[in-house]
């Protein structure tokens, strides 16, 4: 089993819809919750970085922690075509440094 | 601030032929990663180095792979021999701490073996 499973996608919505994109995880040793952007040919650039249980907003972007459940959720308001990219969820323990990647899913807005 | 830069961006060799890929961080920046992604697949962490110690190699093949990084600074990472299941875009990133929590990616060098 994979410690971080992520839906596949490929996920195509139309401008303005909400976006929901959703990692779940084994290992009870992650506490830190990180969600990248990757365009096409790029590497990833972090988006948001979450620690406690909840919701934490920036922007049209809000990322959902429930440790409970060990499920995290990234929701993105308002979708527009410059949001297409490949969106991974990344997470870590309290020990070292080292991120384990969820496999990406690819979003397309469509105009 | 400049990113993280990484040469050559693209390489295509024969299998069981040697490559090397070379990584500049941010200026400043103690920890530096080396990442592989395979296509449709997240980045799996190869090694990170602490300065230019070497903290985590678990997940490097280290009969083929190597890497250093000099003075503390620019990295190469290395393949001898090329297999097939090398092919993969390899990701150098770098944070300013050691925690890993703000990590910088650069573009990547994508590597096809034949």
């Amino acid at each position: 089993q994979k410690e971080v499973e992520q839906d596949p996608g490929p996920l195509s919505v139309p401008e303005g819809a909400i976006v929901s994109l959703n990692c779940t995880y084994s290992n009870s040793a992650f506490q830190y919750f990180m969600w990248y952007r990757q365009y096409s040919r790029k590497g990833p650039e972090l988006l948001m970085y979450t620690y406690s249980s909840g919701n934490k907003e920036d922007g049209r972007f809000t990322a959902q922690v429930d440790k409970s459940s060990k499920y995290i959720s990234l929701f993105i308001r308002d979708s527009q075509p410059s949001d297409s990219a490949t969106y991974l969820c990344a997470m870590k323990g309290t020990s070292g440094s080292r991120l384990t990647f969820g496999e990406g899913t690819q979003l397309t807005v469509n105009p | 601030e400049a990113g993280v830069a990484q040469s050559p961006r693209y390489k295509i060799i024969e299998k069981r032929q040697s490559v090397a890929f070379w990584c500049n961080p941010i200026s400043g920046h103690a920890t530096l990663y080396w990442y592989q992604q395979i296509l449709g697949q997240g980045p799996k962490l190869l090694i990170q180095f602490q300065n230019n110690g070497v903290v985590d190699d678990s997940q490097l093949p280290k009969d083929r792979f190597s890497a250093e990084r000099l003075k503390g600074v620019d990295s190469t990472l290395k393949i001898q021999p090329a297999k097939l299941e090398d092919s993969a875009v390899y990701l150098c990133a770098s944070s300013p701490g050691w925690t890993g929590d703000t990590q910088y990616f650069g573009p990547g060098t994508r590597l096809t073996v034949l």
